[in-house]
């Protein structure tokens, strides 16, 4: 079935410094992908999101590109702040005909940004 | 702009009591999604509704129920409560009809304790 295999965390990082977290996925077509992002004691927020291969999603700094060729949707940001810390998930939607079906998540990356 | 509404937040319940937990999607979303996320996990897809029909079914035990009402909102009941279903609910909605039909918004959830 399909899946999400997300990088293993948790990740610290220094403040400005650059963040990839790597994430793969397995799925039958062509899925829609998604970074959602959970603050401490709070929802799941969408991040950004890329609906065909070689499209970039971006958001707040962050950047992600849907790579079919490597079955990748890696995140990535330039200089990070302390408000990021947060746990990020990647997800991906196999589209039907009819619509967004259920999201299945990777298992989640916790990233901690230092001040 | 409106977002998902989940109601209670908050909630406590014995061994073997009853929920029901509220979900009123973001106006116009003709389609609505029930995750559970336990402590440390990533979010399980339980069930969803689109236009009032159940249209996918995941890892949702019988002792759950859930169902659309004809003003969309959604509740989910469950019954005989064990320890193990203490986590945190959310609810998403999509509209399958528009621009951004692959896209999910989530609520803030809702966070049952089992004691």
């Amino acid at each position: 079935g399909d899946s999400v295999t997300q990088m293993e965390g948790p990740v610290t990082l220094s403040e400005e410094a650059f963040l990839t977290i790597n994430c793969t996925y397995t799925a039958t077509g062509y899925p829609s992908l998604f970074w959602y992002v959970q603050y401490p004691g709070e929802g799941l927020q969408l991040l950004l999101k890329a609906t065909k291969a070689d499209d970039k999603g971006s958001n707040k700094g962050f950047e992600a590109t849907y790579r079919k060729e490597t079955t990748s949707f890696h995140l990535e940001k330039g200089s990070v702040q302390v408000s990021d810390s947060a746990v990020y998930f990647c997800a991906l939607s196999p589209i039907s005909q009819g619509g967004s079906e259920k999201l299945v998540f990777g298992k989640g990356t916790k990233l901690t940004v230092n001040p | 702009a409106a977002g998902v509404i989940q109601s209670p937040r908050h909630l406590i319940k014995e061994k073997r009591e009853t929920a029901t937990l509220k979900c009123y999607p973001i106006p116009r979303h003709d389609t609505v999604y029930w995750y559970q996320q336990g402590p440390g996990q990533d979010p399980q897809f339980l069930i969803s509704f689109y236009e009032k029909m159940q249209s996918d079914k995941g890892s949702i035990p019988d002792r759950f129920s859930a169902q659309q009402f004809s003003d969309y909102h959604s509740e989910l009941n469950m019954s005989s409560l064990e320890l193990g279903d203490s986590a945190l609910y959310f609810c998403a909605s999509s509209d399958r009809t528009g621009d951004t039909q692959e896209t999910q918004y989530f609520g803030p959830g809702t966070r049952l304790l089992v004691l």
